[in-house]
């Protein structure tokens, strides 16, 4: 079976501009959430949604924002990058209800010059 | 408030026992996590306890709980190359899939 996959694996943007993330989960997951990790440092919530509803989310500006489609994958949106910006953006998801175990992507490394 | 804290390196010889600690803040966490990370790669689940135990055994790897301390350790017997990677603990305090992870703990294993 396949994990979950994440795209694109790596991409660079120059501030100020606009970039999406894509995140598909393990089949039959109902629940993804967005992790940002900045180098050096463990891994912190975004976002968290079950069923195509918005679960959580953590302490991060308005520029970002998530959704998650019919079909369960998700994308993350983040408007207005800036050079703190640049990091590994993991997504996890669950099998069913949001506090099962979370399984990681490998994620998408943003460079933002 | 919440923080998750680790010692960030550790280094022993192949063959060698490993115990990477980390204390949590939260006794509300119902599940406490272990997740490995290779260079350049995402999180990989390796184990994971439940709060109402003490000790969790999974073939090479050993996870320790005392609650009273908020201390988790993870004990890896024989030690090999293939484990020379960033661990990180992880708890979820508030019990709804928003974990908090520590900085994580570079461990290198000499031949």
């Amino acid at each position: 079976d396949a994990g979950v996959t994440q795209s694109p694996t790596h991409l660079i943007k120059t501030r100020g501009q606009h970039v999406t993330l894509r995140c598909s989960p393990i089949s039959g997951h109902k629940s993804v959430s967005w992790y940002q990790q900045v180098l050096g440092q463990g891994p912190q919530f975004i976002f968290q949604y079950y069923e195509k509803e918005e679960r959580g989310r953590g302490n991060f500006p308005d520029r970002f924002s998530a959704r998650q489609f019919p079909n369960y994958s998700s994308e993350l949106n983040v408007n207005a990058l800036l050079l703190g910006d640049s990091a590994l953006y993991l997504c996890a998801s669950t099998p069913a209800v949001v506090t099962d175990t979370q399984y990681f992507g490998p994620g998408t490394r943003l460079t933002v010059l | 408030g919440e923080d998750v804290e680790q010692s960030l390196f550790l280094s022993v010889r192949e063959g060698d026992s490993s115990v990477i600690n980390c204390t949590y803040t939260d006794s509300s966490s119902t599940y406490l996590y272990w997740y490995k990370q290779e260079p350049g790669a995402g999180l990989q689940l390796l184990t994971y306890i439940f709060s109402n135990m003490d000790m969790k055994q999974d073939q090479r790897l050993t996870v320790l709980l005392n609650k009273k301390d908020k201390h988790l350790s993870l004990r890896i017997a024989d030690t090999q190359t293939g484990d020379s990677a960033i661990y990180f603990c992880a708890e979820d305090p508030s019990n709804t899939g928003k974990l908090i992870f520590g900085q994580g703990t570079t461990l290198q294993v000499k031949p």
